[in-house]
């Protein structure tokens, strides 16, 4: 079975230009969630869905961030314009049991800003 | 404000003795707790969990232990492998309301030394 996909895996762009990365959950996973890891923060959780459905975006930095999930299959995190703060590796992650914790992580994007 | 600690960034362990890794918590709410293996330019991998009903689970060489007077938990891996030289992370989630977001903690790189 494949796992969680992500693309790019390696994305370097100058402050000012707006990231894409985009997600493909596990095929059947109801819950999908956007992680930043960073050296000092360790992995923050940005975002989560469940069926599709936004339900915590506490963790989004600020206003230059969204996600959108528009179906089961697919969700974006875009990063609109981008400062080299951002700089970070992004995971996706999916499960389907909100009972056990357990998330399926992509192997992430990592992006560079200049 | 961290929630979940991790306040060794490092830790070396001679292959065949016991490493243990520690983290720290302060949420009260949190009641589930997971450890998280990640290898280099690879996403996190679920490992070992334990839920607040209890104070030790056991899964081959990997057992976690949960001190909840002390809101401390530590994975103790018996014995050390080459294999096991990754970032572990500690995840804690307030599962009793439902809420299925994981807390993570910055990370403990593991290097067994052969």
């Amino acid at each position: 079975d494949a796992g969680v996909i992500q693309s790019p895996r390696h994305e370097v762009t100058e402050m000012g230009q707006e990231v894409t990365l985009r997600c493909k959950p596990i095929s059947g996973h109801n819950s999908l969630f956007w992680y930043r890891q960073t050296m000092m923060r360790g992995l923050e959780l940005l975002i989560y869905f469940n069926n599709n459905v936004p339900i915590d975006d506490s963790g989004m930095p600020e206003d230059r961030f969204s996600a959108k999930m528009p179906n089961a299959s697919f969700s974006t995190l875009k990063i609109q314009p981008s400062e080299p703060r951002d700089s970070a590796v992004y995971f996706c992650a999916s499960s389907w049991d909100r009972n056990t914790g357990e998330l399926f992580f992509g192997e992430g994007s990592r992006l560079t800003v200049l | 404000d961290q929630q979940v600690k991790q306040n060794s960034p490092s830790l070396s362990v001679q292959e065949g003795r016991i490493s243990i890794l520690n983290c720290d918590y302060t949420n009260s709410m949190f009641d589930y707790f997971l450890w998280y293996k990640k290898y280099p330019a690879e996403g996190p991998t679920f490992l070992i969990s334990i839920s607040s009903i209890k104070d030790k689970n056991e899964d081959g060489r990997f057992t976690v232990f949960l001190n909840k007077s002390a809101k401390h938990l530590s994975l103790h891996i018996v014995p050390s492998q080459p294999g096991d030289s990754a970032v572990y992370f500690c995840a804690a989630t307030p599962r009793m309301v439902g809420n299925e977001k994981l807390t993570f903690g910055t990370g403990t790189r593991l290097t067994i030394i052969p």
